[in-house]
């Protein structure tokens, strides 16, 4: 079994729609949770960044996390097409490794 | 703030000459660099790490003398391809991490290299 699991999609929404994309994970060390959005030939862009369960939300974006699940999600409202890109979730215990998903493409339609 | 810059962002060479990748932190001192190594349409592959004023510690199946990583200061690392070969062709990608602790690594925008 993977330590991160990201269903690499594709996935497609007409603008204006909510996107929802997750990752699972089975290293219970876990403590640091990231998302990622990558354009193509570019480095990733740090979207979210947060280390307790819950929710955080920062304008169109929202990061959830469910520790005792071992589950995270992103959600982005409100859709537009620059947000077409690739989304790397990443997952850290606190020393200086990253694990990554797969990453999901994301397109939205105009 | 916290961005990295990553230059240069495409290079063609031909087989068997060094190349070299500057990776800096402009706004913000990093202590932990890392570099990335990229295939189409998959994650990102630790290489190695990076700290600064010390030796880079290389993750396994990466050739330390191939990838010569070198840290001299808080805002730069650089990563040497030497002797370079078709199958080093990648997308590489450099990281920083500001300060020490659990802060998240922020990502230059990568090296397309190819190898003739």
């Amino acid at each position: 079994q993977k330590e991160v699991e990201q269903d690499p999609g594709p996935l497609s929404v007409p603008e204006g729609a909510i996107v929802s994309l997750n990752c699972t994970y089975s290293n219970s060390a876990f403590q640091y949770f990231m998302w990622y959005r990558q354009y193509s030939r570019k480095g990733p862009e740090l979207l979210m960044y947060t280390y307790s369960s819950g929710n955080k939300e920062d304008g169109r974006f929202t990061a959830q996390v469910d520790k005792s699940s071992k589950y995270i999600s992103l959600f982005i409202r409100d859709s537009q097409p620059s947000d077409s890109a690739t989304y790397l979730c990443a997952m850290s215990p606190g020393n200086n490794r990253l694990a990554f998903g797969k990453g999901n493409q994301v397109v939205v339609i105009p | 703030g916290a961005v990295v810059s990553q230059h240069p962002s495409w290079v063609i060479c031909k087989s068997g000459t060094s190349v070299k990748i500057e990776c800096r932190s402009l706004d913000f001192q990093a202590t932990t660099m890392f570099w990335y190594r990229q295939f189409p349409k998959q994650s990102l592959m630790l290489m190695a790490t990076s700290n600064e004023g010390s030796k880079a510690t290389y993750e396994q199946g990466v050739e330390k003398d191939k990838f010569l990583i070198n840290h001299a200061s808080l805002t730069l690392s650089t990563l040497t391809v030497t002797s370079a070969h078709p199958e080093d062709s990648s997308f590489y990608i450099c990281s920083a991490r500001e300060g020490r602790g659990n802060q998240p690594q922020h990502f230059g925008d990568g090296t397309r290299l190819s190898i003739l």
